[in-house]
């Protein structure tokens, strides 16, 4: 138990659907990470909050939608997805940008 | 952003000690050096992390040379529950203000047998 929750820890779903991924972090952090990773692919770094503002966007398309109500919690809308987003979805936290990070266990999804 | 190399898998028995080496040849004067572990189907966990010369903890030691320009994750006597995967990473970690963009590279594939 890290302290980071994510839900739901399975998803799948239609390339039409839309959904969300949510994560709560119970630790104090400021800054929240997503993060993808595919199968024996090294984790790739989505979107990071830092105070609830983002500041970081790494070319992720624009059917992963971030929202950071919070700075204890984060989503990840997701609409029209395609079978090659079928990953695992990490998210993280850690006191400040770049500090230590606490992971979540992940939501494995799969867009059929 | 400074690259990282390690091997992409290692093999050991229970009991022995495991060294994994990570290539950092262009880290800079602000970049730290993290190693983290990952289970199947699980965010990865923070082991250890240091700047220079020698780091332990409970779990690990971490040797950093005096050029830095790699480092050794030292895991003593390991058990089948440290099969996993292990990632090095360098990068500054928001010291300066600014914050380097940290990336996780593929990784050491550990796996112990009995």
């Amino acid at each position: 138990e890290t302290g980071v929750t994510q839900t739901p820890r399975h998803l799948v779903m239609g390339m039409t659907n839309k959904k969300s991924l949510k994560c709560e972090q119970h630790l104090g952090h400021n800054a929240m990470y997503w993060y993808k990773q595919s199968a024996k692919k090294p984790l790739e770094l989505m979107f990071v909050y830092s105070l609830e503002e983002r500041v970081e966007n790494n070319s992720v398309p624009s059917r992963f939608s971030p929202e950071c109500p919070n700075s204890s919690h984060l989503f990840l809308h997701l609409h029209t997805l395609q079978p090659e987003d079928s990953a695992l979805y990490l998210c993280a936290s850690s006191q400040d940008r770049f500090y230590e990070q606490y992971f979540g266990p992940g939501t494995r999804l799969t867009v059929t | 952003l400074a690259k990282t190399t390690q091997p992409i898998s290692m093999d050991s028995y229970e009991g022995q000690e495991v060294n994994i080496t990570c290539s950092h040849n262009n880290i800079a004067t602000n970049d730290y050096i993290t190693w983290y572990q990952q289970f199947p189907s699980q965010g990865p966990r923070f082991i250890i992390q240091g700047y220079k010369t020698k780091v332990t903890n409970e779990v690990a030691s971490l040797f950093i040379p005096a050029d830095r320009k790699s480092s050794t994750l030292s895991l003593p006597r390991v058990s089948l529950s440290d099969t996993a995967v292990y990632y090095c990473l360098v990068g500054d970690w928001g010291l300066t203000g600014g914050g380097n963009k940290l990336t996780f590279g593929t990784g050491t594939q550990l796996k112990v047998e009995l």
